[in-house]
C-alpha cells in the first residue's frame, strides 16, 4: 500500500497569513502517460463530509477559491492557503488515487492563531 | 447534479454483519470511467478508504479489511451496497460513499454523501 504522510499534524496561522501543509507519498504518484499526479486535497469541517479542493495535485475543483493552491510532483506535495480566512479552519487531508488501495494522509488540523 | 446518500442500521452488535446502501442520482454506474467508493471515519480520527466499484464491475478493497468487505451494485436502482462482516466496536464511525471518476478526468472523490453513523456496541 502507498503510505501518505502529512506534516504538520496541526497548524496555527494568523488571519491573512499563509498556511502550508505538506504531504509525502511512499512512492511516486506521477503517471508518465499524461504527466499527471493522482493526488487530491480535501477540506473537512466539523460535522461535514470532506470537500474536494484540489485534484491532479494542482487543479482546483470547481468553485474553490483561488487562495487555495496545490503544488508538487512525484512524492512530495504541498497545499497552500495564501491568505487565511476564518472559514478555512478545518482538517485537511491528502489522498492518493494512483493505485488501489487508495490511501489518505492522517490529516492536518488548521486553526487560527 | 450528482448526489449520494448513505443509509443502513445505526446500531449493530459485535460479530454482526453490517450492510450499508448508497443511493445516488445524477450519474450512471454504467458510464465508462465512473466509480463509487466507500470511506469511513472513526470519531475524531482520519479518513479510511474501504472499497470501490467501477463501471465495468471491477471491485477493489482495503488491504486490511478485504476479508470482511463486499461491495455490490444494483445499477437499475442506482444503488451501491457495502457489507462488512464480524463487526467490532473499533468499526464505530461515520461511513461515507463518494463519486469517483478515472477518465476522462481522474479527480479523486468529487462528490460525497452526508455520511451515516454506525455504532457497534452490545
Amino acid at each position: 500500500d502507498i503510505v501518505m504522510t502529512q506534516s504538520p499534524d496541526s497548524l496555527a496561522v494568523s488571519l491573512g497569513e499563509r498556511a502550508t501543509i505538506n504531504c509525502m507519498s511512499s512512492q511516486s504518484l506521477l503517471y508518465n502517460s499524461n504527466n499527471k499526479n493522482n493526488l487530491a486535497w480535501y477540506q473537512q469541517k466539523p460535522g461535514q463530509p470532506p470537500k474536494l479542493l484540489i485534484y491532479w495535485a494542482s487543479t482546483r475543483d470547481s468553485g474553490v477559491p483561488d487562495r487555495f493552491s496545490g503544488s508538487g510532483s512525484g512524492t512530495d506535495f504541498t497545499l497552500t492557503i495564501s491568505t487565511l480566512q476564518a472559514e478555512d479552519v478545518a482538517v485537511y487531508y491528502c489522498q492518493q488515487y494512483y493505485s488501489t488501495p487508495y490511501t489518505f494522509g492522517q490529516g492536518t488540523k488548521l486553526e487560527i492563531k | 447534479q450528482i448526489t449520494l446518500k448513505e443509509s443502513g442500521r445505526t446500531l449493530v452488535k459485535p460479530t454482526q454483519t453490517l450492510t450499508l446502501t448508497c443511493t445516488f442520482s445524477g450519474f450512471s454506474l454504467t458510464t465508462s470511467g465512473v466509480g463509487v467508493a466507500w470511506i469511513r471515519q472513526p470519531p475524531g480520527k482520519a479518513l479510511e478508504w474501504l472499497a470501490l466499484i467501477f463501471w465495468d464491475g471491477d471491485k477493489r478493497y482495503s488491504s486490511s479489511l478485504e476479508s470482511r468487505l463486499t461491495i455490490t451494485e444494483d445499477t437499475s436502482k442506482n444503488q451501491v451496497f457495502l457489507t462488512m462482516t464480524n463487526m467490532d466496536p473499533v468499526d464505530t464511525g461515520t461511513y461515507y460513499c463518494a463519486h469517483h471518476t478515472v477518465y476522462p478526468l481522474a479527480n479523486g472523490f468529487d462528490i460525497w454523501g452526508q455520511g451515516t453513523t454506525v455504532i457497534v456496541s452490545s
